[in-house]
C-alpha cells in the first residue's frame, strides 16, 4: 500500500531534550515536505527536499533540522525543543511530473507537546 | 508570511447545498491544490490545477482559477453531511526550488 509514515504519531517531552521525528514514504517520490500546524494558522511548511542531499528552508525553519540522506526517509530533528514547538506535525510527499511536484500524499500526523 | 488567505473563515450549509469556499494568494504559483482534512488527522488531495488552467471538474468539485487575480475558488455541490472537513488550499511556488505555502482554511459544516 501506497503511504507515507511518521514516527511517533504522540510525544510528550520537555524543553531542551533533542528528538526526532521520522518519515518514510513508499512510493518512489522526489519530493518531501515537513509542515506545522497550529490553530488558526493551516499548516506552515518548516523544510522541503526536491531529492536526496537537497533540502531547503520553508516558511518556519528556526529550530528545526532536517536531512535526505535516503530518497525514502525525511527526518525532522529538534535539537532543542521548546514549547513554541508544540504542535502537530504532517510529513508529505510528492512526484515530479513536467517540471513540476503534483499533489502531496501526507501521514497522519505527530502530535507534539514540549513541557 | 506568504501564507495564502482563505474565505469564509467558516461555513455551515444544509445537506443539499453548494458550498463555495475561496483562496487567494500573493504571488505567482506553479500549480494550486486542494486538501480537505477531517478532525486533525491527515489531509487528503482532492483536486490540482495548473497556472495555465482555468477550471477542473472532479465528480462534486469544481475548482475554478483566477491568475489574474491571484485567486481559487472550490465549489462542492449538492453537500452531504460527511463533506463535514476542513478545506485547504495549497499554492505551489517556485522559488528556484518549489515551496508550498498553504491558506488557513475553511471549516464546513454540513448539517443534515
Amino acid at each position: 500500500e501506497a503511504q507515507v509514515t511518521q514516527n511517533p504519531r504522540y510525544l510528550i517531552t520537555v524543553t531542551g531534550k533533542k528528538l526526532t521525528v521520522t518519515c518514510s514514504q513508499n512510493m518512489n517520490h522526489e519530493y518531501m515536505s515537513w509542515y506545522r500546524q497550529d490553530p488558526g494558522l493551516g499548516l506552515r511548511q518548516i523544510y522541503y527536499s526536491m531529492n536526496v542531499e537537497v533540502t531547503d528552508k520553508g516558511d518556519v525553519p528556526e529550530g528545526y533540522k532536517v536531512s535526505r540522506k535516503e530518497k525514502r526517509n525525511f527526518p525532522l530533528i529538534l535539537e532543542s525543543p521548546s514549547p513554541n514547538q508544540t504542535s502537530l506535525y504532517f510529513c508529505a510527499s510528492s512526484t515530479l511530473s513536467g517540471g513540476s511536484y503534483n499533489e502531496q500524499f501526507f501521514g497522519p500526523g505527530t502530535r507534539l507537546t514540549v513541557l | 508570511s506568504q501564507q495564502g488567505e482563505e474565505d469564509p473563515q467558516a461555513l455551515s450549509i444544509q445537506e443539499g447545498e453548494n458550498a463555495t469556499m475561496n483562496c487567494s494568494y500573493k504571488t505567482s504559483i506553479n500549480n494550486l491544490q486542494w486538501y480537505r482534512q477531517n478532525s486533525g488527522r491527515g489531509l487528503v488531495h482532492l483536486i490540482l490545477i495548473r497556472s495555465n488552467e482555468r477550471e477542473k471538474h472532479s465528480g462534486r468539485l469544481r475548482v475554478t482559477l483566477d491568475t489574474s487575480k491571484k485567486s481559487s475558488s472550490l465549489l462542492i455541490t449538492a453537500s452531504r453531511a460527511a463533506d463535514t472537513a476542513s478545506y485547504f488550499c495549497a499554492m505551489l511556488i517556485n522559488t528556484g526550488g518549489f515551496k508550498t505555502i498553504f491558506g488557513a482554511g475553511t471549516r464546513l459544516f454540513v448539517k443534515a
